[in-house]
């Protein structure tokens, strides 16, 4: 199945700062690529996704970007605050296929 | 709350036993998920159903567990025989699926799972 490696595995930021997070796939084939969002004892909830005909999607705060011919996808996070802390999961997916491969996660931390 | 709903929150049983848990998804999604997550981990997919048809199995799943969507609503995951290394949180999804390759899932809070 797919491959998806995701970096860092923490990040700390200040309260407004940016934060990134990279993820790299295996499957050049891969075409549906969902970002989640875990806080702690909770459900991981969707919170922005990007096909593989669109480069860039934004929501808000929030936007993701994808190099197809790198074979990595990013999650950007603007102007931080508290409630931004919790684990993010990105993921991917191939065509005509309806699981995802996760990443490892990225434990998100906001100092206030 | 209107969301994917499953019981119990949390399961602690003895090794060999077998355990049961059930995903309510939400009422028009035709596409059910079975995913399992250990500390640390991101969700590893387990099963996928649309409607009553089970049309995937992941290798993780061996001959002891077994996934059932009677009706194409709620569904079961049984585990027979269960050993620590079960010990995991079950999370249930599920999706509006129109077409073919994946879409947005909405996750259920999950089944913590503790074998001792």
């Amino acid at each position: 199945g797919e491959n998806v490696e995701q970096h860092p595995s923490t990040l700390s930021v200040q309260e407004g700062d940016s934060a990134v997070i990279k993820c790299t796939y295996s499957d050049s084939a891969s075409n549906y690529f969902p970002w989640y969002k875990q806080e702690l004892g909770k459900r991981p909830q969707l919170i922005i996704d990007i096909r593989s005909n669109v480069g860039e999607k934004k929501d808000q705060r929030i936007a993701v970007t994808l190099n197809k011919t790198a074979k990595h996808f990013s999650l950007h996070i603007t102007e931080t605050q508290p409630e931004d802390s919790a684990v993010y999961f990105c993921a991917a997916s191939w065509p005509n296929d309806y699981k995802l491969s996760f990443g490892a996660g990225t434990t998100v931390t906001v100092r206030a | 709350d209107t969301g994917v709903s499953q019981n119990p929150r949390h399961k602690i049983t003895k090794r060999g036993q077998n355990v049961t848990f059930r995903c309510d998804p939400i009422s028009e999604h035709n596409r059910l998920y079975w995913y399992r997550q250990t500390l640390g981990q991101g969700p590893e997919f387990l099963t996928y159903f649309q409607n009553e048809a089970q049309l995937e199995k992941s290798r993780l799943l061996s001959d002891r567990f077994s996934a059932e969507r009677p009706k194409g609503s709620f569904s079961t995951l049984e585990i027979q025989r269960t050993e620590q290394g079960d010990s995991a949180m079950y999370l249930c999804a599920s999706s509006l699926g129109s077409g073919k390759g994946s879409d947005g899932y909405t996750f259920g809070s999950g089944t913590r799972l503790t074998v001792v």
